[in-house]
């Protein structure tokens, strides 16, 4: 069974700063995804990679998928209260297979 | 074009009762997942149907069951509820042609008791 493993699980902190969420995995995957979830909702997409050493960036918002195409990273710079959420890898393993996801990073950006 | 709708948004029942909730997927798409999230197992993989066919199903009980209809719209059912089935229930749809990216609803929480 292929897992993903984030990390942290838990991150508290205040406007403006900068953070950095890692999803790590040995598997190898074809693509991977990015979500992000507000309480009451469902999951909303962020941004998919799938070359190895991609990097993406969205607003404030730079994704990064390893070179190996087993890890990303999501780095979001001068972080805001609306940023507030949890935010969840998911990977592709191949074809039509189900995606696996991470059990995600819950991040609170106090104003 | 409307989002993935998911009914009832809410639900509380007791143990032994069953239970169906219902998904619409966004007009056009044809594949249906669900999911059942907890926050000590996060999201997990339910079964996926394409076409009034179950094509990929997880590593959960035989209690929980789903179909779709003609219209893509699909439902699952879960029987003799356990209290460890308290979870939001995801319903996520996609285009075939666009197959990794696919959209969630809302999620129905269900409570049992």
């Amino acid at each position: 069974t292929q897992l993903l493993e984030q990390s942290p699980q838990f991150l508290s902190i205040q406007e403006g700063e900068n953070l950095t969420v890692y999803c790590n995995s040995s598997s190898v995957f074809s693509s991977l995804q990015w979500y992000r979830q507000e309480p009451g909702e469902g999951p909303v997409l962020l941004v998919t990679v799938v070359t190895g050493g991609e990097v993406k960036k969205l607003k404030r918002l730079t994704f990064q998928f390893g070179d190996a195409r087993k890890d990303s990273s999501l780095h979001i710079t001068a972080a805001q209260p609306g940023d507030t959420g949890l935010y969840l890898c998911a990977g592709a393993p191949s074809g039509n297979t189900p995606l696996v996801f991470g059990k995600g990073t819950r991040l609170s950006v106090i104003a | 074009k409307a989002g993935v709708t998911q009914t009832p948004r809410y639900l509380i029942k007791t143990r032994g009762q069953q239970v169906t909730l219902s998904c619409s997927p966004i007009s056009g798409h044809r594949s249906v997942s669900w999911y059942q999230q907890t926050p000590g197992q996060g999201l997990q993989f339910l079964f996926e149907y394409f076409s009034e066919t179950q094509r990929n199903k997880g590593n959960f009980p035989g209690r929980f069951s789903g179909r779709q209809f003609s219209n893509s719209r699909s439902e699952m059912n879960v029987s003799t509820l356990e209290l460890g089935d308290s979870a939001l229930y995801l319903c996520a749809s996609k285009d075939q042609s666009s197959a990794e990216t696919q959209y969630f609803g809302p999620g129905t929480r269900l409570l049992v008791l």
